[in-house]
């Protein structure tokens, strides 16, 4: 059981380019979420999904697209990278009936 | 709007010594949950504690105890007798309601270092 896993852990972009971070989670979770942590800002949901087939933005979706087109995968896009994106992204899931979230490892991103 | 502050930044403390973690929240809802998270330097969030807004019975696992007050809004973390592998960021986040689509709203952490 490895719960929630990210890939890439690290990835330097140069401005413009895109990229897709992709998460998966292996317990059978409706809801996921896509978090961004900066430095002194703790974590903010960029977007989250109910259920497969359904997203929704969160507190700072701009620049990033989302997709969850398997129940177990969950896709964070950049279609356009700046240096603002530059951040340490999370994903977390949790079951629908339970608030308490799990967390992958995080991914380290930095935008030149 | 639902809002979580951690009033302390960073907190240093020599090993042993107790030392108490701060979280006020605010919140319409009468019905919500309250956790917080711990995140080692490696760098992964780890799910601590999580306490509905209807239990206010004070918790306490191992050195770990934690104080509900809803008179008060606020969600303290005390760590009895501290060692140096306490020193982590530890975050305090908010969820309303129970089930449906909410969130965690996170407070921007108090950064604990524990000197041995």
């Amino acid at each position: 059981n490895a719960g929630v896993t990210q890939t890439p852990k690290f990835r330097v972009l140069k401005t413009g380019q895109s990229m897709t971070l992709l998460c998966a989670q292996d317990m059978n979770h409706e809801y996921m979420y896509w978090y961004r942590q900066d430095p002194g800002m703790g974590l903010r949901l960029i977007h989250y999904s109910v259920g497969e087939g359904t997203t929704a933005k969160g507190e700072v979706p701009d620049g990033y697209n989302v997709s969850r087109l398997k129940k177990q995968n969950f896709l964070l896009g950049l279609e356009s990278a700046a240096p603002s994106q530059t951040s340490v992204y999370f994903c977390a899931s949790r079951l629908a009936a339970y608030n308490e979230q799990f967390f992958g490892p995080g991914t380290r991103l930095t935008v030149l | 709007a639902q809002k979580v502050t951690q009033a302390q930044t960073e907190i240093s403390v020599v090993e042993k010594e107790d030392v108490t973690l701060d979280c006020v929240y605010e919140t319409r809802d009468t019905t919500y949950y309250l956790f917080w998270y711990k995140q080692p330097p490696s760098g992964e969030l780890v799910f601590l504690i999580r306490r509905n807004s209807f239990d206010e019975q004070n918790e306490i696992s191992g050195r770990y105890s934690w104080n509900f007050q809803k008179s008060t809004s606020s969600f303290n973390f005390t760590i009895t007798a501290s060692q140096v592998v306490d020193s982590a960021v530890y975050f305090c986040a908010l969820s309303e309601a129970i089930g449906g689509n909410t969130p965690l709203v996170f407070g921007k952490g108090t950064r604990l270092s524990v000197i041995a």
